[in-house]
């Protein structure tokens, strides 16, 4: 156990909807980051945050967008979805301290469109 | 921009065995830290080792060790001992260490390992 949570596991929807994909990192942990992982892109950086601000973006669609909470929690908001979305979606934490760089990662969600 | 190739798509490996995994990488970063993932077909992402590039020795745990050879930029993976859980998909990931922004994990394509009884 990573200590990094992810909610929901799995998720099937329909094109077109919106929904959003929940993580609270571990203990301590101020930064955040979302990937997406998909058969014909691998691993995919999307975007960072750090105790409260984007630091950093990656291959993010305009139609995704992504916050973090003053609780340290982050949401990853889909929107329009579309067939091509589907994959699957994780979060990581990191304390960025120095010698304590590792990126620990969520169990993921798994999300369908259909 | 950082770039990780791992060559080797997929390996059979023998129980009890050990097994070297290859990975290199390029980076402009001055510093930088390189990580082996673990994802089994359940799909988690699971963290082995970590090597900073400042490190003078390589990192060791448990049955991992990294076979890290700065100059050749190359940084592989050595399972000692193979056992049947050991099967799964394998990730070497990079990143810069640069404070707290913009550290993204960058990821080669993954070897597929299937341990034979």
């Amino acid at each position: 156990d990573s200590g990094v949570t992810q909610t929901p596991k799995h998720l099937i929807t329909a094109t077109g909807q919106r929904v959003t994909l929940r993580c609270s990192p571990r203990s301590g942990d101020l930064s955040v980051y979302w990937y997406q992982q998909s058969l014909d892109q691998g691993l995919q950086f999307l975007i960072q945050y750090y105790n409260g601000e984007e630091r950093a973006k990656g291959n993010i669609l305009e139609r995704f967008s992504a916050q973090q909470f003053p609780d340290l929690h982050s949401e990853l908001n889909l929107s329009s979805l579309e067939l091509g979305d589907s994959a699957l979606y994780f979060c990581a934490s990191s304390s960025e301290r120095v010698h304590q760089e590792t990126q620990y990662f969520g169990p993921g969600t798994r999300l369908l469109v259909l | 921009a950082q770039k990780i190739t791992q060559t080797q798509p997929g390996m059979f490996v023998q129980e009890k065995e050990a097994v070297t995994l290859d990975c290199t990488y390029d980076t402009s970063d001055p510093s930088y830290g390189l990580f082996w993932y673990k994802q089994p077909s359940s799909g988690e992402m699971i963290f082995l080792i970590y090597q900073g590039s400042y490190d003078q020795q390589n990192a060791t745990e448990g049955r991992y060790s990294l076979n890290f050879q700065k100059a050749r930029k190359s940084a592989n993976l050595v399972i000692s001992a193979s056992q049947l859980g050991d099967s799964a998909m394998y990730f070497c990931a990079m990143r810069g260490l640069r404070g707290t922004a913009g550290n993204k994990l960058t990821f080669g394509g993954g070897t597929r390992v299937l341990v034979k009884p």
